[in-house]
């Protein structure tokens, strides 16, 4: 059973970077779709963009692509999300999830989540 | 981006009575594949969301029979038979044909 669990910073000042890693378990990093996903408080979610192709191909929102930066660390099966020049509306739950188990787009199995506040 | 809505966007629902969950979309989502890229899923108090319905209709292994997913092109519907307590939460309608995918705003539902 693939197991996804989130790490990271959970205070970021303003104009820094929010750095986040999941770690996958039960699945390569290698295989499938690897994605992150965000809600800020009270609010609906938000796909920030995925890696795939053993982290050789990533997809961003558009409305992140400028800040938003997706890797992969094969030996550790772990990836990350960078996003840069952070601001209060970047205050959310940071989920990573998988997709591809069956298809390409659907995220079957999620990691708990991540509190990421942006404040001074 | 393509658009997503949901209607009612608050739902309270008795045990045993069947509920319904509308979404819509600002394009179609059927693919050239055949295949209609609609997701819903379930986000439970204080837990991750869930994937129910993937690709329009068809049910994640181990989600009950009682929640049923239809619709073409870019109307939706999710169906619950018979509501039980445990299907407490807020639904998520998400499209995947295009990127940047893109879910709906929610639908809170709860126990009468």
């Amino acid at each position: 059973q693939v197991q996804l669990q989130e790490s990271g910073p959970g205070l970021v000042k303003p104009s820094e970077t929010l750095s986040l890693t999941c770690t996958v378990s039960g699945a390569s990093i290698s295989s499938y779709y690897w994605n992150w996903i965000r809600q800020p408080a009270g609010k609906g979610l938000e796909w920030i963009g995925r890696m795939y192709n053993s982290g050789n191909t990533a997809d961003y929102n558009p409305s992140l692509k400028s800040r938003v930066t997706i890797s992969v660390d094969t030996s550790k099966n772990q990836f990350s999300v960078k996003l840069s020049s952070v601001t209060a509306a970047d205050t959310a739950v940071y989920y990573c999830a998988r997709s591809g188990a069956m298809g390409p787009t659907e995220f079957d199995s999620w990691g708990q989540g991540t509190l990421v506040t942006v404040s001074s | 981006d393509i658009m997503m809505t949901q209607t009612p966007l608050s739902l309270s629902v008795t045990p045993g009575q069947p509920a319904s969950i509308s979404c819509k979309s600002s394009q179609s989502l059927l693919h050239s594949d055949g295949k209609t890229y609609l997701f819903w899923y379930l986000q439970k108090p204080g837990q991750s969301p869930q994937l129910l319905i993937h690709e329009l209709s068809s049910r994640f292994p181990g989600v009950p029979e009682r929640f049923s997913g239809s619709g073409s092109g870019t109307e939706f519907t999710l169906r619950i038979s018979r509501v039980e307590a445990e299907d407490v939460g807020v639904y998520y309608c998400m499209q995947s044909i295009q990127l940047p995918f893109t879910f709906g705003p929610g639908t809170r539902a709860d126990i009468k």
